[in-house]
This record gives C-alpha cells, structure tokens and sequence, in this order.
C-alpha cells in the first residue's frame, strides 16, 4: 500500500505570491491517478486537479499541477484571499481505492 | 446541476449504529461509483469505502472492514453508509462524493456532499 506525504504541513504565503505544495508517494504510481483537492473550514472538500495535471471544471488557471512517479506539486500562483485552505492529494488504488495525503495549509504571511 | 445531498447530523451511543444517506440529482445516479470519506475533528480526510452504483461491487478500507456496509437504491438514487459498533473516536464528519467516469477523472472524486456530523458520545 503505498503512503502519501505532503510537504510543507504549513505554507504561509502573502497575496500575490507564489507557493508550491509537495505530495510524494512511498510506491512509485501513474500520475492518471493523482489528485488535488481544496478544503476551506466548514467546507466539503473541492476537486482542484486530476491526472496530475488536469484541471477540474471551474478551477482558475493559476492552480496547476505537476510531477510524475514519486513527486508530485501543486503549484499556486498569484495567490488570491479566497485560495487560503487546507489542500490534499490523493491516489488512485486497487485497495484502498482511494488514499490521501495528511494535507498542506495555506496561511497568510 | 449536480448534487449530493447528505442527511442531517446525529449523536450516537458507544455500540450503536448509524446510516447516513446521500442523495445525487443532476446525474445519471447508476453511472458513477459512490466513494465516503471521513474527517475527524481538525484531522485529515480518510477513506472508508466504495461502492460502484451500476453492479453493486464494493471495497472497503481494512481499517473499517467488517464494521461498514455501502449501498445505494438505484430507484431513489440514493447512497447509504452504515457504520455498526460505534466508539467515540467515530466522532467524525462523514462525507460522500461521486467518482468521475471521464478519462482521468475516473481516479478522482468530482462532487461531494455536504457532510454529516456524527457525534459519538455516552
């Protein structure tokens, strides 16, 4: 079974700026099968990126996504107030379906 | 447009059982699986188990095997998820989502209900 890490567990970022969340897996896995979410407080979660790469229906072209094999990034640029959440990866897998990563908040600076 | 909308929060005794509904609109219900996730207070998100909605075939985390049943009702389009022997650290909000079906989506889940709160306590 392979673990998900993410990396920083806290990026304090000011807006405007540029911040780069880090998701590695234990087991090398198909970059189709990562994922990106976004959480707000009191929110569900949000599909932010899919395949890696993808952007999900809605998503603001300043969230892309990166990385294959091991590495995976999620990168954030020019940071807007309402892109301040909690954010996750997740894989893929025969079982567990579905694994996530312990998850990356975005503070403010 | 699409939607899943989860049943209303409850508080349980140590042993008991609960079920939280979810019920999808705005897609054809028996084409996407079914997935729930939980998240405990100020932790991470944790998968329980899945449930593809047009055959009926389930997986479930081993952490919850045994004590977790996933089933839908293809007629009211709505998913189930009962969770048996319940302890306080099931304190949890539980949440559902649906699995996309298009290309890569496929490995992702593209819709999530709202939550439900499910409180644990004696």
């Amino acid at each position: 079974e392979s673990v998900l890490t993410q990396s920083p567990g806290t990026l304090s970022l000011s807006p405007g700026e540029r911040g780069t969340l880090s998701c590695r897996a234990s087991q090398s896995v198909s970059s189709s099968f990562i994922a990106w979410y976004q959480q707000k407080p009191g929110q569900a979660p949000r599909l932010l990126i899919y395949g890696a790469s993808n952007r999900a229906t809605g998503i603001p072209d300043r969230f892309s996504g990166s990385g294959s094999e091991t590495e995976f990034n999620l990168t954030i640029n020019r940071l807007e107030p309402e892109d301040y959440a909690v954010y996750y990866c997740q894989q893929y897998g025969t079982s567990p379906r579905f694994t996530f990563g312990p998850g990356t908040k975005v503070d403010v600076k | 447009q699409v939607q899943l909308v989860q049943s209303g929060a409850e508080v349980k005794r140590p042993g008991a059982s609960v079920k939280v509904s979810c019920k999808a609109s705005g897609y054809i219900f028996t084409s996407h699986g079914i997935t729930w996730v939980r998240q405990a207070p100020g932790q991470g998100l944790e998968w329980m188990g899945w449930i593809s909605v047009f055959s009926g075939d389930t997986n479930y985390s081993q952490k919850f095997q045994g004590r977790v049943t996933v089933t839908t009702d293809a007629s009211t389009a709505t998913a189930y998820m009962e969770l048996r022997s319940l302890k306080p650290d099931d304190t949890a909000v539980y949440y559902c989502a649906r699995q996309g079906i298009s290309g890569f989506s496929y490995f992702a889940l593209d819709y999530w209900g709202q939550g439900t709160l499910v409180t644990v306590s004696s």
